[in-house]
């Protein structure tokens, strides 16, 4: 099946700083993205959608300056935590929908993830 | 919001059968339902999807009530590598939203 990698697969980094999660669709081309997060023990909470060339849609209540996306190319979109602090701790998880058909119909696949934690 | 429940846990013997329901009552008729499966600090697995049909594939079966407001996920042979956390999900306009899932816990 397709494969969607995500880099880095954990990374830690102190309060403040910025941090960019990678997000990479192999053998496809993915013209949405979806990025997600989830707190331990929770559910995935949508955070964005990512379409490539435009503006991403952010879901309700999350900020759009601190969660910077861009879908540059149609197979790449990263996700910036910017001026990280410790409740951004979460794990990050990426989306990306199969070439071919309807995305509606078809399957999405999803990253590995990635660990982020803010000391 | 998510448009799916489901119970928040379940346990299976080992080489026994899983069913895991969901409720979509509120599902719209052009609406897939998605099912996923999430092992502990992985991302999610697609496991199978459909929309009307049942359906079959190497990992399950999914049965969908004729009504479409609920469905079935069955693991014919569960294994002790199927203890996972399992997500029913409807596709909304192309975004999947998730809800609480359910933990199966497959047991020896």
């Amino acid at each position: 099946g397709a494969v969607v990698s995500q880099h880095p697969s954990w990374v830690i980094c102190k309060s403040g700083t910025s941090v960019k999660i990678e997000c990479r669709s192999l053998d496809f081309q993915a013209t949405t993205m979806f990025w997600y997060r989830q707190f331990p023990k929770q559910s995935l909470m949508l955070m964005a959608t990512s379409n490539e060339g435009s503006k991403a849609t952010y879901e309700q209540g999350v900020e759009k300056d601190k969660f910077l996306i861009n879908h540059a190319s149609l197979t790449l979109s990263t996700l910036t935590v910017t001026s990280a602090h410790p409740e951004d701790s979460s794990f990050y998880i990426c989306s990306a929908s199969g070439g071919t058909g309807s995305w509606y119909t078809g399957e999405l696949f999803f990253g590995e993830g990635s660990r982020l934690t803010v000391l | 919001d998510a448009k799916t429940t489901q119970p928040p846990s379940m346990d299976c013997a080992e080489g026994r059968a899983a069913n895991l329901p969901c409720n979509h009552s509120t599902i719209s008729g052009n609406e897939y339902v998605y099912w996923y499966r999430q092992i502990h600090s992985q991302g999610p697995q697609y496991i199978i999807h459909g929309l009307k049909n049942n359906e079959t594939n190497e990992m399950a079966s999914l049965i969908i009530t004729e009504d479409r407001k609920s469905s079935t996920l069955i693991l014919p042979h569960a294994t002790l590598r199927d203890t996972a956390v399992y997500y029913c999900i409807v596709n909304q306009g192309g975004k999947l939203i998730f809800g609480q899932g359910t933990e199966l816990s497959v047991k020896p």
